[in-house]
């Protein structure tokens, strides 16, 4: 079965403070799909990047990077020079393409950054 | 363009009440999927739509719950009768073709309290 373990219950580091978040997949599938959505403060979720299994290139997009590391079954995520604005709660999600529409998400990173 | 437009933002009840909740997706999109968040079980999925078509309620926790989908501009879950245990942020979420392997757009959700 699909499963999501994100370990960190919750992280705080001090502004420009590098941060990494850990996600940790099981599949059984060859091809699947790997997400990170943010969660701030006002609740809604808000699509960060999607990864499918046959793209293991690590991807950087202005502070944050992602590394994708299939076989440890991770996909963790990397904000450097954290911010304030950071301050979230992070989602890792695993899709798998053979079971159809389901999402399963992780539990979740609150993630909390002081000025 | 709009994103998922939810309504209510939050939702008061007394248990033994009918609550709806309803939901706008993106337009043009072909899927549409109701997720439940709470503490102790995280995001859940309840049930999916594509084109209008309910493909899988396994995730709907009860008979109490239900959702339809009468045009593809509109979807709505209600439960009734409502209990303190449905207490939780509904999202309602929209997504393109290929359901998800596509990216979700998420709503803003609704803040139900059931009490």
């Amino acid at each position: 079965a699909q499963k999501v373990t994100q370990a960190q219950t919750e992280i705080s580091v001090v502004e420009k403070e590098d941060v990494t978040l850990d996600c940790v997949y099981e599949t059984r599938d060859t091809t699947y799909y790997l997400f990170w959505y943010k969660q701030p403060p006002s609740g809604e979720l808000v699509f960060l990047i999607r990864r499918n299994s046959f793209d293991e290139q690590n991807e950087i997009s202005g502070r944050y990077s992602w590394n994708f590391q299939k076989s440890t079954s991770s996909f963790n995520f990397t904000i450097t020079a954290s911010q304030v604005v950071d301050s979230a709660v992070y989602f890792c999600a695993l899709s798998e393409l053979r079971y159809g529409q389901n999402f399963v998400f992780g539990p979740g990173t609150r993630l909390s950054v002081l000025p | 363009d709009a994103g998922v437009i939810q309504s209510p933002r939050h939702e008061v009840t007394e248990m033994g009440q009918e609550v709806t909740l309803r939901c706008k997706p993106i337009s043009g999109h072909d899927y549409l999927f109701w997720y439940r968040q709470t503490m102790m079980r995280g995001l859940e999925l309840l049930i999916y739509f594509n084109n209008n078509v309910p493909i899988d309620d396994s995730g709907m926790p009860e008979d109490r719950f239900s959702a339809k989908m009468p045009n593809a501009s509109f979807s709505t879950l209600k439960i009734q009768p409502s209990e303190p245990r449905d207490s939780a942020v509904y999202f309602c979420a929209s997504s393109l073709s290929q359901g998800a392997t596509e990216k979700l757009f998420f709503g803003s959700g609704t803040q139900l309290s059931v009490l």
